[in-house]
């Protein structure tokens, strides 16, 4: 049964911290995007990578936000330093030909 | 601007009845319609899709959906609701050649016994 893994599936830091998440897309997707998701703004695309290469990024803070593929099977996406704000589920998803099709289930993030 | 639209932050059914969960779209050009579920504490899961063709799309768990091009909208139908329906529900389109699906604001339903 393919699907893709997050981890981890929750994580609580304080102010300040760097937090990694990671996504493990389906196997032979070739694409990988991440969404964040609040009660407040919905679902919002942060980074989408094709063939591991970061095509968009608009949707993520610059300044604190950073998001990778070092290769096929791994996905990262990096806060640092985190913040109180960036509270939220955050999605991986992946598909192919450039189509999102499955979502992972989700890292919760909690900073204090 | 590109936008998914649900009207109905929550819908309350009773179990047995049957269910409509309204999305309207504002694109250019017809897009990619999808529909998601998705349950407390889980990832999205996705229920059906229309890219073109027959406008009555048969979905996983029962669902249907129905595009309608003169009323931009793709709603989607069950005709008997169970309770393990009960979940928040997402409109998303993907504009056809591009890559960033938009969501709606989702639809929490809620079932009664």
């Amino acid at each position: 049964d393919a699907r893709v893994t997050q981890t981890p599936r929750h994580k609580v830091t304080e102010m300040g911290q760097e937090v990694t998440m990671r996504c493990q897309p389906i196997l032979g997707h070739n694409t990988v995007f991440w969404y964040r998701q609040t009660m407040m703004q919905g679902l919002e695309l942060l980074a989408y990578f094709r063939n591991r290469a970061p095509l968009d990024d608009s949707g993520m803070p610059k300044d604190r936000f950073s998001a990778e593929m070092p290769d096929a099977t791994l996905a990262t996406l990096k806060i640092q330093p985190s913040e109180p704000r960036d509270s939220a589920v955050y999605f991986c998803a992946s598909g192919a030909r450039g189509r999102l099709a499955f979502f992972g289930q989700g890292t919760r993030l909690t900073v204090v | 601007a590109q936008s998914v639209t649900q009207p109905d932050i929550h819908i309350t059914v009773s179990e047995g009845a049957s269910l409509e969960l309204r999305c309207n779209y504002s694109y250019g050009a017809t897009p990619y319609l999808f529909w998601y579920v998705q349950s407390p504490g889980q990832g999205l899961q996705l229920l059906l899709k229309y890219f073109s063709g027959d406008t009555l799309v048969q979905g996983i768990k029962g669902f249907e959906a129905e595009f309608k091009r003169s009323q931009s909208s793709f709603n989607l139908r069950k005709p008997s609701v169970h309770w393990s329906d009960a979940a928040e529900y997402f409109c998303a389109a993907l504009h056809t050649g591009g890559f960033k699906t938009i969501f709606g604001a989702g639809t929490r339903l809620f079932v009664k016994a």
